[in-house]
């Protein structure tokens, strides 16, 4: 009974490095969507994937982040040369359908740039 | 500006009492509610949904209640228990479903005191 797994759990990056999440989802969802978590605020969505598609990136920052859902392998959330604000936690949730019926979360990446 | 709001920071009740969480909408075109229960350092759990063409869902210690006209809900659970205490979100699916994501409030801490 796998949930949302996702690694690392922790990461910590000097400013400029790049930093990659992976998120792998629930085992028969094709949906996947990554939200921040910044301290003392609710979830903030980012983006929503499906296999080799990304269906809505309209909480994407512009520049330095981007996701991908490949046909094999882990959804990744990449962020360029991070900046000492990108430090959060960042969660990814899958779920069996479109919209914004339940989703399932996983435990997060707390990333933190130093 | 907040779609979401939860006006509670926290909230301390006694254990075999209720506890009341409340969430306030300003779009009433949202369809879809749903509530997360999220632990420290842990992803948040997905607890208890209502549609929108519903006003009350019952599930075991928790109920949720939809008022459309006033776009508000709540979260009720009876007995609470020390297990309970976490931060308790509720989200909102913009209309349609289509776009993916959910639009959480900040969070309500609640404290469940034996």
């Amino acid at each position: 009974n796998a949930g949302v797994m996702q690694n690392p759990r922790h990461l910590v990056r000097r400013r400029g490095q790049e930093a990659r999440l992976r998120c792998s989802p629930m085992k028969g969802h094709s949906h996947v969507y990554w939200y921040r978590q910044l301290p003392e605020e609710g979830l903030k969505f980012m983006v929503y994937l499906q296999k080799e598609n990304i269906i809505d990136e309209s909480g994407m920052p512009k520049e330095r982040f981007s996701a991908e859902f490949p046909k094999e392998g882990p959804s990744i959330l990449r962020i360029q040369q991070v900046v000492r604000g990108d430090s959060a936690a960042y969660f990814c949730a899958s779920s069996t359908r479109t919209g914004g019926y339940e989703q399932y979360f996983g435990p997060g990446t707390r990333l933190t740039v130093t | 500006d907040q779609q979401v709001k939860q006006n509670s920071p926290s909230l301390s009740v006694q254990e075999g009492r209720i506890s009341i969480l409340n969430c306030d909408y300003t779009n009433s075109m949202f369809d879809y509610f749903l509530w997360y229960k999220k632990y420290p350092a842990e992803g948040p759990t997905f607890l208890i949904s209502i549609s929108s063409i519903k006003d009350k869902n019952e599930d075991g210690r928790f109920t949720v209640f939809l008022n459309k006209s006033a776009k508000h809900l709540s979260l009720h659970i009876v007995p609470s228990q020390p297990g309970d205490s976490a931060v308790y979100f509720c989200a909102a699916s913009p209309p349609g479903g289509s776009q993916g994501n959910l639009i959480f409030g900040k969070g309500t801490k609640l404290s469940v005191k034996p």
